[in-house]
């Protein structure tokens, strides 16, 4: 399994629509996981961390499943701004210091 | 929140050039920053660990004589490429840890680099 694996995309989905990533990850010893978006030619900026279960803010929720080493996006009442693509990360041996990002999931959110 | 500034924010030039980087955290003291680079629809690979008064570690497959990494300050790490040519065209980011540790990494505005 590669370390850190997403959902092929693109997404391609209308404004008010509700999408949601998927993740998996291949290291068990990993103990807090991060989402990020990044926009076109730009610097990846953090959506969300998770540390337990799950994380939840505003129209945005991640779960997490350490037994299937599985990490989820939710994206509720979709915008336009959202359209970017979404890095799943996974601290190596699970400090902080060597993030291993997966390929991303771009999402288009369609007026 | 930590701001951490890249600069310069792209480069284009001539191949054999070399090309520096500055990474700067602006308002805390970075013991160790990253240095990260992404290819067209590729994920961030990180190139090396930045480590203020010591050696920086590099990944493997990462010529560390080709890229030269500089922490001299605890707000301050360069990357510079050396001898560049058209391959070495990326995204290059860097990133800082803040303290408490256990907090995410902070991200540069990254540098387009193209070598011509």
């Amino acid at each position: 399994r590669k370390e850190v694996e997403q959902d092929p995309g693109p997404f391609n989905v209308p404004e008010g629509a509700t999408v949601a990533f998927n993740c998996t990850y291949s290291n068990s010893a990993s103990q807090s996981f991060f989402w990020y978006r990044q926009d076109c030619r730009k610097e990846p900026k953090l959506l969300m961390s998770v540390y337990s279960s799950g994380n939840e803010d505003g129209r945005f929720t991640a779960q997490l499943n350490r037994a299937s080493q599985y990490i989820s996006l939710l994206i509720r009442d979709s915008k336009l701004s959202d359209s970017a693509t979404y890095l799943c990360v996974v601290p190596l041996g699970g400090s902080q210091g060597n993030l291993i990002f997966g390929k991303g999931t771009k999402l288009s959110v369609k007026p | 929140g930590a701001v951490v500034s890249q600069h310069p924010s792209w480069v284009i030039c001539k191949s054999g050039t070399s090309v520096k980087i500055e990474c700067r955290s602006l308002d805390f003291q970075a013991t160790t920053m990253f240095w990260y680079r992404q290819f067209p629809k590729q994920s961030l690979m990180l190139m090396a660990t930045s480590n203020e008064g010591s050696k920086a570690t590099y990944e493997q497959g990462v010529e560390k004589d080709k890229f030269l990494i500089n922490h001299a300050s605890l707000t301050l790490s360069t990357l510079t490429v050396t001898s560049a040519h058209p391959e070495d065209s990326s995204f290059y980011i860097c990133s800082a840890l803040s303290p408490p540790s256990n907090q995410p990494q902070h991200f540069g505005d990254g540098t387009r680099l193209s070598i011509l």
